[in-house]
């Protein structure tokens, strides 16, 4: 299995809601990431998580909020979004977050969140 | 300040006419290079590594090379189906982090 599999694919939230983002993957990295990607921009890193502990934060505001709950799963809590967070929201993992050959990311399908 | 340009932003090539894409880089410390495929709506698919120059990576009729400023993919006989936005990334001694460069959008006619 060398899938990373995102939940939901769609999400429209008003700017008083609170939703999460799933992320899953059984590859056995121990390394998961969050990216933003504008539309025709490339992916922006958010978060990174290196054996479940939070090790890259890149100053992104609070209204988002990573979980990583086990190796396999890995959570974006939003809450009082702005319209200008409306983004697709990639989920990736690696093996190691350092290590020659063990950083090739592996994405997900991402969610594509509108907030209204 | 690290950069990573890519060009050219788009691309429009008929079925079977080879060209290149180029990723030009100015990073302290690069460790690799990293070759990506994205469709629309979709989330990067790894294609090459790349970490020293002189290297070079083909598969299919994709062929990533690398000097010590920049890397070209090349397309040989490109079919619709290579048709997506070909971006490459950068890792240095900050780990975990990958720094994209903009893409170029290739569209392949059949």
């Amino acid at each position: 299995d060398t899938e990373v599999t995102q939940t939901p694919k769609h999400l429209v939230m008003g700017m008083t809601n609170k939703k999460s983002l799933k992320c899953e993957q059984h590859m056995g990295h121990r390394a998961m990431y969050w990216y933003k990607q504008k539309a025709k921009k490339p992916p922006e890193l958010m978060f990174v998580y290196s054996y479940e502990k939070l090790s890259i934060n890149e100053s992104v505001p609070s209204r988002f909020s990573p979980e990583c709950p086990n190796s396999s799963l890995l959570n974006l809590h939003l809450h009082a979004l702005q319209p200008e967070d409306s983004a697709l929201y990639l989920c990736a993992s690696s093996q190691e977050v350092r290590g020659r050959n063990n950083e090739k990311l592996f994405f997900g399908s991402g969610t594509q969140l509108s907030v209204l | 300040e690290d950069q990573v340009t890519q060009s050219p932003e788009a691309l429009r090539l008929q079925e079977g006419e080879s060209s290149s894409l180029n990723c030009s880089y100015t990073v302290s410390g690069l460790r690799g290079l990293f070759w990506y495929r994205q469709d629309p709506g979709k989330g990067p698919e790894f294609l090459f590594t790349l970490y020293s120059a002189g290297e070079e990576k083909e598969k299919e009729r994709l062929k990533a090379t690398l000097t010590k400023k920049e890397s070209f993919l090349h397309i040989t006989a490109p079919k619709p189906e290579d048709s997506a936005t070909y971006l490459c990334a950068v890792t240095t001694d900050s780990w975990g982090k990958f720094q994209f460069g903009a893409g170029t959008q290739v569209v392949v006619t059949p």
